[in-house]
């Protein structure tokens, strides 16, 4: 069964800070997919990487997918309170066949303070 | 495009009762996902649908829950004999097609309170 750890699972910070969320496993994903879900709403896609060492910037955003296809990291530079929310990582797995179904870390919960 | 639609946005039942909650994807979506979501957790995924073929049910569903798209478009989620344990967000989303590749579409979800 693949899995993926999300870590931190809660983090709080003051605006304007840096931090990087990490999304680790021990299987090799096709693609892996980043989303913010805010209360009360669905999660909403903000990237998906494909290649081994690819970096996607989205703004203040830097994502980046691991070498080897296993982990993928987000860091947020000068943190604003709008980037409060849950993040999920979500990865494609290589070895699914026909049934096309994410795998789902169980997210990063984020509150930047004003 | 309006994006995904669900209804209602909140269920409040009790315990014992039958509960049916609707999606509507985005029209030219053939793939249909309906997920679990408890606070601060990630999505549980639940089933999925290409046009009006139903892929995939997970294991952990029991035989309570049941989940139709009878004309490729819309889709039906039913609970039976609801639980506490039931409570939670059901969340679906939609895709133009299955590649690993391509985004989910989120509607903003289903809350459920069982009393």
């Amino acid at each position: 069964t693949q899995l993926l750890e999300q870590s931190p699972q809660f983090l709080s910070i003051q605006e304007g800070e840096n931090l990087t969320v990490y999304c680790n496993s021990s299987s090799v994903f096709s693609s892996l997919q980043w989303y913010r879900q805010e209360p009360g709403e669905g999660p909403v896609l903000l990237v998906t990487v494909v290649t081994g060492g690819e970096v996607k910037k989205l703004k203040r955003l830097t994502f980046q997918f691991g070498d080897a296809r296993k982990d993928s990291s987000l860091h947020i530079t000068a943190a604003q309170p709008g980037d409060t929310g849950l993040y999920l990582c979500a990865g494609g797995p290589s070895n699914a066949g026909n049934n096309r179904k994410l795998i789902w870390g169980l997210g990063t919960s984020l509150a930047v303070n004003p | 495009d309006t994006g995904v639609s669900q209804n209602p946005r909140h269920k409040i039942t009790k315990r014992g009762q039958n509960v049916t909650f609707r999606c509507d994807p985005i029209s030219e979506h053939n793939r249909l996902y309906w997920y679990r979501q408890t606070l601060g957790q990630g999505p549980e995924f639940l089933t999925y649908f290409q046009n009006e073929a139903q892929l995939e049910k997970s294991r952990l569903l029991s035989d309570r829950f049941s989940a139709e798209r009878p004309k490729g478009s819309f889709s039906t989620l039913e609970i039976q004999r609801t639980e506490q344990g039931d409570s939670a967000m059901y969340l679906c989303a939609s895709s133009p097609h299955g590649s690993y590749n391509s985004p989910l579409h989120f509607g903003n979800g289903t809350r459920l309170t069982v009393t």
